[in-house]
């Protein structure tokens, strides 16, 4: 069974810059996620899918982050424009349902903005 | 409010020793679910072991154990006879039903595991 595959894996770009990032979760998995670890912590949610439908979005910074997930299978978290606090590694997981079941984790996007 | 919190921030032990990594919570839920993932150099979390808050039975698992206990709300994770591949990020993980946050983790700090030769 193939895993959350993510891209790309590596991101540079220079502060208020736009970066999208994309997302795959496992095939059948209905909830999608998406975290913020900054070097050095633990990941935090940014936002969480049930299918197309959004479940969690109250840590997204709404005035620059923006994330779909259209047809309820792959997603894309935008940045737009970007700081330079929004360095970290950008992590996408999936789980068949929400509440209790184990989140799969793909290798995540390290964005460095400089 | 909940947290989690890894008070060792990083531990350092020799192959072959036993070591824990300790754990704890605050929920004011009273069903929720508890995790270990173990985040090696190459950065993909990878799922260890889920708990539920009416199971308390002590699992193991090869060379891992977890104890959760309820009373002291804690999940402590041992690793027997530790070995150099076993060095990595552990982080402990909190999922609540409370509230419009159901299934989404709340991670702690991590604890850093050197395990050396």
């Amino acid at each position: 069974e193939a895993g959350v595959a993510q891209s790309p894996r590596y991101k540079i770009i220079e502060k208020r810059q736009s970066v999208a990032f994309w997302c795959n979760p496992i095939s059948g998995h209905a909830t999608l996620y998406w975290y913020q670890q900054i070097l050095g912590q633990g990941p935090k949610l940014l936002i969480q899918f049930q299918n197309n439908g959004v479940v969690d979005d109250s840590q997204l910074p709404k005035d620059r982050f923006s994330a779909e997930r259209l047809k309820g299978v792959d997603s894309t978290l935008k940045i737009q424009p970007a700081k330079l606090e929004d360095s970290a590694v950008y992590l996408c997981a999936s789980s068949l349902d929400s509440l209790g079941d184990e989140q799969y984790f793909g290798p995540g996007t390290r964005l460095t903005v400089t | 409010a909940q947290k989690v919190t890894q008070a060792q921030t990083e531990i350092s032990v020799v192959e072959k020793e036993d070591v824990t990594l300790d754990c704890v919570y605050e929920t004011r839920d009273t069903t929720y679910y508890l995790f270990w993932y173990k985040q090696p150099p190459s950065g993909e979390l990878v799922f260890l072991i889920r708990r539920n808050s009416f199971d308390e039975q002590n699992e193991i698992s090869g060379r891992y154990s977890w104890n959760f206990q309820k009373s002291t709300s804690s999940f402590n994770f041992t690793i027997t006879a530790s070995q150099v591949v076993d060095s990595a990020v552990y982080f402990c993980a909190l999922s609540e039903s409370y509230g419009g946050s159901q299934g989404n983790l709340i991670f702690g700090k991590g604890t850093k595991l050197s395990v050396k030769p």
